[in-house]
């Protein structure tokens, strides 16, 4: 029954080396966001996709990239994860205009850089 | 200023207990207001969702929005072990733009 599902739950990557976080949603919900969420804060976004339009927040590193291959599966890119990138990562999704707004969060993936 | 400011807690209580959780903003432009309840390790799943003004009672949850005063507040009446998890409050504005601004989160944890 899960709805939105990330892959893996946890990772453990070393320094430098390039991770993909992946994504996928059974709900056929147009709009896709990753957030970044480090011990004790707010998810920070990240970036969205409006269907297939990228949205990249302004203080995003350009180490995070994103691709949407299609409305059910995104992805995120670390391209050279540093220390500081440990964190849990959040997927969610959610399908404006329908008067249901909220958006839905897969269950993370814990990211460990060592 | 943060956009969104929400007291970190952590709040313990003990079980019964009324709690109250609350939010300010800066944004008057927000329109959409969520409550978001997220266990150890997990992600964030939806509790309450109110749009403008008003109240909305759930169960044992009622959510409030006082957009005069810019301040949300989330009750749990009858307050249960089950209920010890951080409460993050989110909102957004109307504009079509799908972005939500999350508070730090409140840990609450509630003593049997």
């Amino acid at each position: 029954d899960a709805m939105v599902i990330q892959n893996p739950r946890y990772q453990v990557t070393q320094f430098g080396k390039p991770v993909t976080l992946s994504c996928s949603q059974t709900l056929n919900h147009n709009v896709m966001y990753w957030y970044q969420q480090k011990s004790s804060q707010a998810p920070k976004l990240l970036f969205h996709y409006y269907d297939k339009d990228f949205n990249n927040e302004a203080d995003t590193p350009d180490n995070f990239q994103s691709r949407r291959p299609n409305t059910s599966f995104c992805f995120l890119d670390i391209r050279s994860p540093g220390l500081g990138d440990a964190a849990m990562y959040l997927c969610a999704t959610s399908r404006p205009g329908t008067g249901n707004t909220e958006a839905f969060f897969g269950q993370g993936t814990r990211l460990t850089v060592v | 200023q943060k956009e969104v400011e929400q007291d970190p807690g952590p709040l313990s209580v003990p079980e019964g207990a009324i709690v109250s959780l609350n939010c300010t903003y800066s944004n008057s432009a927000f329109q959409y207001f969520m409550w978001y309840r997220q266990y150890s390790r997990k992600g964030p799943e939806l509790l309450m969702y109110t749009y403008s003004s008003g109240n909305k009672e759930d169960g044992r949850f009622t959510a409030q929005v006082d957009k005069s005063s810019k301040y949300i507040s989330l009750f749990i009446r009858d307050s249960q072990p089950s209920d010890s998890a951080t409460y993050l409050c989110a909102m957004r504005n109307n504009f079509g733009n799908e972005k939500l601004t999350f508070g730090t989160g409140t840990r609450l944890t509630i003593i049997p």
